[in-house]
C-alpha cells in the first residue's frame, strides 16, 4: 500500500515555465518532507513543513502542507535546466517516528533549456 | 565537513549470497538509519539505529539485519539475495532520534543481484 501518492510521475516542460507537484495520502503526517534526488546521489533535504496549512518559499520553490496535513504541494515558479531532478516527498507519523519516513514514488522533473 | 559516506559504491553479487554495506555518519551524529530504493520507487524504510540498539525496523524479511558501532558508523547485512533485492541502498544520518529530523544520505550502494 503506496500511503503517499505523487503526480505526477514524470513532467518535462521547457526552461522559465512554472509547474506544481503534488504529494497526497489519506493518513495524517506529523511533519512532511521535500527532497530532491539527482542521479548517482542520495536524496537532499529541500523542505519540512509541520503545521497544517503551513507555506515555506525557498527562492523560486513553494511549499504548502495542507489544512488537514494529509497532502502537500511544491510548485516552481521559472523552472530552471538546474532544478532537473527528482523530487520527493516524504511523511513522519508520530512524533517518535523521527527517521522513519515514509517516501512517495517521486516525480521526475525534466527542464528543457 | 564530510557528509555520509557509504561502501562500496557499487557491487554485483549472485543469488544465495551474502552482502555487507558500510555507512559513516555526518561526525556528531548519532542516529543511522537503511533505505531500499528500488530503481522507479521512493526508498523504503529499513532500519533505524540510535546509540548501537534497533529503534525501528520496516517491513524487510529476516534476511536483512544490521548493526551501529561505537564509532556510530553501521553496517548492513542481507543473507540469501534475491534478484528482487537489486536496488540503491541508501544510508541517512541524523542527530537523534525522535521528533523533526533532517535527515542527511549518503550516495548509496548500488546492488546488483544476478
Amino acid at each position: 500500500t503506496q500511503l503517499l501518492e505523487q503526480s505526477p510521475q514524470f513532467l518535462s516542460i521547457q526552461e522559465g515555465e512554472n509547474l506544481t507537484v503534488y504529494c497526497n495520502s489519506s493518513s495524517v503526517f506529523s511533519s512532511l518532507q521535500w527532497y530532491r534526488q539527482e542521479p548517482g546521489e542520495g536524496p537532499v533535504l529541500l523542505v519540512t513543513v509541520v503545521t497544517g496549512g503551513e507555506v515555506k518559499k525557498l527562492k523560486r520553490l513553494t511549499f504548502q502542507f495542507g489544512d488537514a496535513r494529509k497532502d502537500s504541494s511544491l510548485h516552481i515558479t521559472a523552472a530552471q535546466p538546474g532544478d532537473t531532478g527528482l523530487y520527493l516527498c516524504a511523511g513522519a507519523r508520530g512524533e517518535t517516528s523521527g527517521s522513519r519516513l515514509t517516501f512517495g514514488e517521486g516525480t521526475q522533473l525534466t527542464v528543457n533549456p | 565537513d564530510a557528509g555520509v559516506t557509504q561502501s562500496p559504491t557499487h557491487l554485483i553479487k549472485t543469488r544465495g549470497q551474502h552482502v555487507t554495506l558500510r555507512c559513516s555518519p555526518i561526525s556528531g551524529h548519532k542516529s543511522v538509519s537503511w533505505y531500499q530504493q528500488v530503481l522507479g520507487q521512493g526508498p523504503q524504510f529499513i532500519f533505524q539505529y540510535y546509540e548501537k540498539e534497533e529503534r525501528g525496523r520496516g517491513n524487510f524479511p529476516d534476511r536483512f539485519s544490521a548493526r551501529q558501532f561505537p564509532n556510530y558508523s553501521s553496517e548492513l547485512n542481507v543473507n540469501a539475495l534475491l534478484l528482487g533485492d537489486s536496488a540503491l541502498y541508501l544510508c541517512a544520518s541524523s542527530l537523534g532520534q525522535g521528533g523533526i529530523m533532517s535527515l542527511h544520505f549518503g550516495n548509496g550502494t548500488r546492488l546488483t543481484v544476478t
